[in-house]
């Protein structure tokens, strides 16, 4: 199985443009999670969906923050316009809705710089 | 809300020495809880987790971890470190809706030749 993909894997941009951020989860999982690193915040989530349908969307920080996961094996995180706070790494991670108790997959990352 | 506590932000260690990461845990009701490593520029990996059952969970590359219920901790322990387990370790819970994971803040696990 070829895990979480995520791309870019890095991203640097100036202030104000628009980011997106892609993820392909692991075929057969029906959740998927993104979350945002950073050094002051620790890991954060963001949002996550549940057989493609937004469940929990309370800790994307600001209407600038937009994700969408139009099918099984697609999401997008989208900043639009971004600001240099913005800079961390964003990961997306899978897992079982049937293993409810399982561990999550995390992909390996998108770092964005902002500048 | 279900949170996980890491007290120590920087672990030293020399190889070979037993060493142990700490982590502490509030929860309300049966707590679901997890450790990840994460190595430079690269994402989270799962290490072991405690659902029910044995106190003394065993995974992955010799770790294991102690679950005290009494103390609220779940403290990560191996008892022969290598350089290559100098990383970043994460303690996590499951959140209230049972499918996300509430993480700590991180330690830095640093194992000296």
């Amino acid at each position: 199985d070829a895990g979480v993909i995520q791309s870019p894997r890095h991203e640097v941009t100036e202030m104000g443009q628009e980011v997106t951020l892609r993820c392909k989860p692991i075929s057969g999982h029906d959740y998927l999670f993104w979350y945002r690193q950073t050094m002051m915040r620790g890991l954060e989530l963001l949002i996550y969906f549940n057989n493609n349908v937004p469940i929990d969307d309370s800790g994307m920080p600001e209407d600038r923050f937009s994700a969408k996961m139009p099918n099984a094996s697609f999401s997008t995180l989208k900043i639009q316009p971004s600001e240099p706070r913005d800079s961390a790494v964003y990961f997306c991670a899978s897992s079982l809705e049937t293993v409810r108790t399982g561990e999550l997959f995390f992909g390996e990352g998108s770092r964005l710089t902002v500048l | 809300a279900q949170s996980v506590a890491q007290p120590e932000d920087q672990v030293n260690v020399a190889e070979g020495n037993p060493l142990t990461v700490k982590c502490t845990y509030s929860v309300s009701g049966n707590p679901y809880l997890f450790w990840y490593v994460q190595y430079p520029n690269r994402g989270l990996q799962f290490l072991l987790k405690y659902i029910t059952g044995d106190n003394l969970v065993k995974g992955s590359y010799g770790f294991e971890a102690e679950f005290n219920k009494s103390q609220t901790s779940f403290h990560l322990k191996k008892p022969s470190a290598l350089v290559s387990d100098s990383a970043l370790y994460f303690c996590a819970v499951r959140d209230n809706s049972g499918y996300a994971l509430n993480f700590g803040k991180g330690t830095s696990l640093l194992v000296t030749p």
